[in-house]
């Protein structure tokens, strides 16, 4: 089966500009999630969500960060106005039903300078 | 936060069994062990996981002690491809958020 897709492999950016990241998650995968992973720490969740809909985003940054799952399958992080400290991977993750773990892209790789 | 604690570092001969330990001292009696890994520029990847028993596949095995409080990935015959960091959570199903900690770096030499 084809993996979790993301694109791009690599930004960068400068500060305050902004930026949008895209994941395609596998095929029937209702639950989809967005990891971000500063260098040298394990990846933190930003936000899930069930089909289309936002289960938790407690540690979304919400005065810069936005995601949205379309029709409960594509979707999109977007970073607005982008920091230096945002320079990380994202990680886009998908579930089935959640028994034998999540299926992680391979991320995008964020510098903001 | 993780609940989860394991060694900074480890290193293996190649051929040779990985043992990687992890302390969770803290569990609770519905929270499974989970082990993803991660090898470099790559996402995260799932090896295994348990409640209580041992639990072997095509990767790994999984030792969880009789009290819960820790347990032991075993890579039987590491190869260099197995050289990555080894994360080992703790939660009652992965549906709800994932916590990572630093995990463990483990290298395999030849």
């Amino acid at each position: 089966e084809a993996g979790v897709a993301q694109s791009p492999r690599y930004k960068i950016i400068e500060k305050r500009q902004s930026v949008a990241f895209w994941c395609n998650p596998i095929s029937g995968h209702a639950t989809l999630y967005w990891y971000q992973q500063i260098l040298g720490q394990g990846p933190k969740l930003l936000i899930q969500f069930q089909n289309n809909g936002v289960v938790d985003d407690s540690q979304l940054p919400k005065d810069r960060f936005s995601a949205e799952r379309l029709k409960g399958v594509d979707s999109t992080l977007k970073i607005q106005p982008a920091k230096l400290e945002d320079s990380a991977v994202y990680l886009c993750a998908s579930s089935l039903d959640g028994y034998y773990g999540y299926t992680f892209g391979s991320g995008t790789r964020l510098t903001v300078v | 936060d993780a609940k989860t604690t394991q060694p900074t570092s480890m290193d293996c001969a190649e051929g040779r069994a990985a043992n990687l330990p992890c302390n969770h001292s803290t569990i609770s009696g519905n929270e499974y062990v989970y082990w993803y890994r991660q090898i470099h520029s790559q996402g995260p990847q799932y090896i295994i996981h348990g409640l209580k028993n041992n639990e072997t596949n095509e990767m790994a095995s999984l030792i969880i002690t009789e009290d819960r409080k820790s347990s032991t990935l075993i890579l039987p015959h590491a190869t260099l491809r197995d050289t990555a960091v080894y994360y080992c959570i703790v939660a009652v199903s992965t549906l709800g958020r994932l916590y990572f900690g630093r995990g463990t770096q483990l290298t395999v030499w030849p």
